[in-house]
């Protein structure tokens, strides 16, 4: 079974550019969750969709930051214009949403933004 | 807010020594998990604890989920260099989409 797919593995940008992040993730698997982790803290949660709908996003600093997902299979997430404080890795992550297995999440290695 | 302790952040131990780490809330969770993620990767589900007092074990790693289901340990028997990583535990908040929240992690390093 294929995993979870992000791109690109790296991106390093200037301050105020904007960058996008990809995520595909497993088949079949209806919710999928974006996270941002800076170095040496847990994953935070940015945005939680079930299917194509947005369930949680309170966490989403929605001045500077999108995501989309729009057939309810693979997404994106958008940083404009990006800040200092945006470097981190940006976790992509997949789960089934049936019984306790809702709560079991598969992850991407992750794209590590640096902000120059 | 709920939130997430986990201690120590981090640790450095010998081959072959025993090591138990901690992840402690006020609040209740409908289930506990615990993940380990090494560098570059994202991270790898170990366990989900869902009943007061449960106990799991994976070959060396023991995990308790505690009896009010705010807390958790993971205790490792032995452990060894690959063990080594970042060990993260995270709880679901039991509502109608299960919101899960992280701890900060605890950074373990084996000592050959």
């Amino acid at each position: 079974e294929a995993g979870v797919a992000q791109s690109p593995r790296y991106k390093i940008i200037e301050k105020r550019q904007s960058v996008a992040f990809w995520c595909n993730p497993i088949s079949g698997h209806a919710t999928l969750y974006w996270y941002q982790q800076i170095l040496g803290q847990g994953p935070k949660l940015l945005i939680q969709f079930q299917n194509n709908g947005v369930v949680d996003d309170s966490q989403l600093p929605k001045d500077r930051f999108s995501a989309e997902r729009l057939k309810g299979v693979d997404s994106t997430l958008k940083i404009q214009p990006a800040k200092l404080e945006d470097s981190a890795v940006y976790l992509c992550a997949s789960s089934l949403p049936l019984g306790v297995a809702k709560n079991i999440q598969y992850f991407g290695a992750g794209t590590r933004l640096s902000v120059l | 807010t709920q939130l997430l302790e986990q201690s120590p952040q981090f640790l450095s131990i010998q081959e072959g020594k025993n090591l138990t780490v901690y992840c402690n809330s006020s609040s209740v969770f409908s289930s506990l998990q615990w993940y380990r993620q090494e560098p570059g990767e994202g991270p790898v589900l170990l366990v989900t604890v869902v009943t007061g007092g449960e106990v799991k074990k994976l070959k060396r790693l023991t995990f308790q989920f505690g009896d009010a289901r705010k807390d958790s340990s993971l205790h490792i028997t032995a452990a060894q260099p690959g063990d080594t990583g970042l060990y993260l535990c995270a709880g679901a908040s039991g509502t109608s989409y299960d919101k899960v929240i992280f701890g900060p992690g605890t950074s373990l390093s084996v000592i050959p």
